[in-house]
């Protein structure tokens, strides 16, 4: 597609339910990202995968939290044993790969997952 | 990554020009100056990005002092779709390696828009 997408939508669940939430970024874009925010907040950095590479986690927040991209393409966030601080939108983003010098290098983002856990 | 300093909220009406400041007074050398803006219930947008010159785009303005201590995000003719939070990002790309490629988001400014 066009742009990058997000599923599902929206999601409610029970706390203590494990959540999988998806993105398929741009066609091409070899850098993606994972972002969260809370109600009212800025956004919170989570994850970073660029190609082969080993990804950046250090934004997960705890061990619950976990993320794969298969194939160089579509990623997969997925928080186990949901907890109601877990409530957020999530946002995924996608670009080329950074290069140094590149300074018109600019991030995607889908419409997000809003995930909410009662 | 360098810390930036915007307003809380401005507002505007329709059709005027609005200035939307920034200060970023650590700024390195190797700092781009990226704004995007968030509209409501969506993902951020890319508006525009500099490095030392003002630049124009079908968007926006960028404005950007000598020193490079603080910038302007300038929309010449504000519309009520124009209402959105504004982040004013530095983001290292000239350098490689580090942390340069993610995006650090600050609690922006919320501009509206009066019609």
């Amino acid at each position: 597609g066009a742009g990058v997408s997000q599923s599902p939508s929206n999601k409610v669940t029970e706390k203590g339910k494990d959540v999988e939430l998806r993105c398929d970024p741009i066609s091409g874009h070899t850098a993606l990202y994972w972002y969260r925010q809370s109600l009212g907040q800025g956004l919170e950095f989570l994850i970073y995968f660029q190609g082969n590479s080993a990804p950046d986690k250090s934004g997960l927040p705890s061990d619950r939290f976990s993320a794969e991209r298969t194939g160089g393409s579509v990623s997969t966030l997925t928080i186990q044993r949901t907890q109601q601080e877990d409530s957020a939108v999530y946002l995924c983003a996608s670009s080329l790969q950074p290069r140094a010098g590149d300074g018109a290098n600019v991030l995607t983002f889908g419409a997000g997952s809003r995930l909410t856990v009662l | 990554d360098a810390k930036t300093t915007q307003p809380n909220s401005m507002e505007s009406n329709e059709e005027e020009p609005v200035h939307l400041p920034c200060n970023h007074s650590t700024i390195s050398g190797t700092d781009y100056i990226h704004w995007y803006r968030q509209l409501p219930s969506q993902g951020p947008e890319y508006v525009i990005h500099g490095l030392t010159s003002n630049v124009n785009n079908r968007m926006a303005s960028l404005a950007i002092a000598e020193d490079r201590k603080s910038s302007t995000l300038i929309l010449h003719r504000a519309t009520l779709r124009d209402a959105a939070v504004y982040y004013c990002i530095l983001r290292d790309l000239r350098s490689s390696g580090g942390s340069n490629y993610k995006l650090t988001f600050g609690k922006g400014t919320l501009l509206t828009v009066n019609p």
